[in-house]
């Protein structure tokens, strides 16, 4: 079975500064990893995906996310971080030949002025 | 959300009500699916459709029905046999269902029982 967790529900970070947004997994075998966001009544937006190769991930509006095997980890980064980037942050995750994405619980990012 | 239009934007139902939600796209994509959102509960998969006319239930199936007679439309009924509907449902398309496809997402409705 897949699962995918996002440990924090909220995460707060000034303006400028960089930003974090954590994901972890389980699968058994290979996983396809996702992070979206979506902003208030709005649907998602796809940000970035890993499928294989580098590890490190390039996405829109300058996002980027690290793959980590070992850790089975997938964290969202940003290195300077936009009042514009408050929004809720999903992670996903679909293991190789599984039909099925799926999501983490959400985490708010709220960037303060 | 380019692509995908869902209608209404909202929507309130009565007790007892059966009410379809609208999903169309233009992407050309094969797959399409239905996912409700409660808040800190993340996106839950009603149903998905790999191609016209085939459709398999998600984790949450129980109360709603789909159909996919056209391959730009899906569109979900919340029967009246779903017992908490309020929601915001949000449809999605893919290329295919599997592996490195992206799910690409509709603006949403938000259903409200009264």
């Amino acid at each position: 079975a897949q699962s995918v967790a996002q440990p924090e529900d909220q995460v707060n970070v000034a303006e400028g500064n960089p930003l974090t947004v954590k994901c972890t997994y389980s699968v058994s075998g290979n996983p396809y990893l996702f992070w979206y966001v979506q902003y208030p009544n709005r649907g998602l937006q796809f940000l970035l995906k890993y499928i294989t190769g580098d590890n490190l991930v390039k996405g829109s509006y300058g996002f980027e996310a690290e793959f980590n095997k070992s850790q089975t980890s997938f964290h969202l980064k940003k290195p300077s971080a936009l009042v514009s980037d408050s929004a809720l942050y999903f992670c996903a995750v679909r293991e190789g030949s599984a039909r099925q994405l799926t999501f983490g619980s959400g985490t708010q990012l709220t960037v303060l002025p | 959300d380019g692509g995908i239009t869902q209608s209404p934007k909202y929507l309130f139902r009565k007790e007892g009500q059966n009410v379809t939600l609208s999903c169309e796209q233009n992407l050309n994509h094969d797959a399409m699916y239905w996912y409700r959102q409660d808040p800190g509960q993340g996106l839950r998969l009603i149903y998905y459709s790999q191609i016209v006319n085939d459709f398999q239930k998600g984790d949450i199936a129980e109360g709603y029905s789909v159909s996919r007679e056209k391959k730009e439309s899906f569109p979900l009924t919340v029967t009246s046999a779903q017992k908490n509907p309020t929601a915001f449902y949000l449809c999605a398309s893919s290329i295919l269902t599997g592996g490195r496809d992206t799910q690409y997402f509709g603006p949403g409705t938000r259903l409200t029982v009264l």
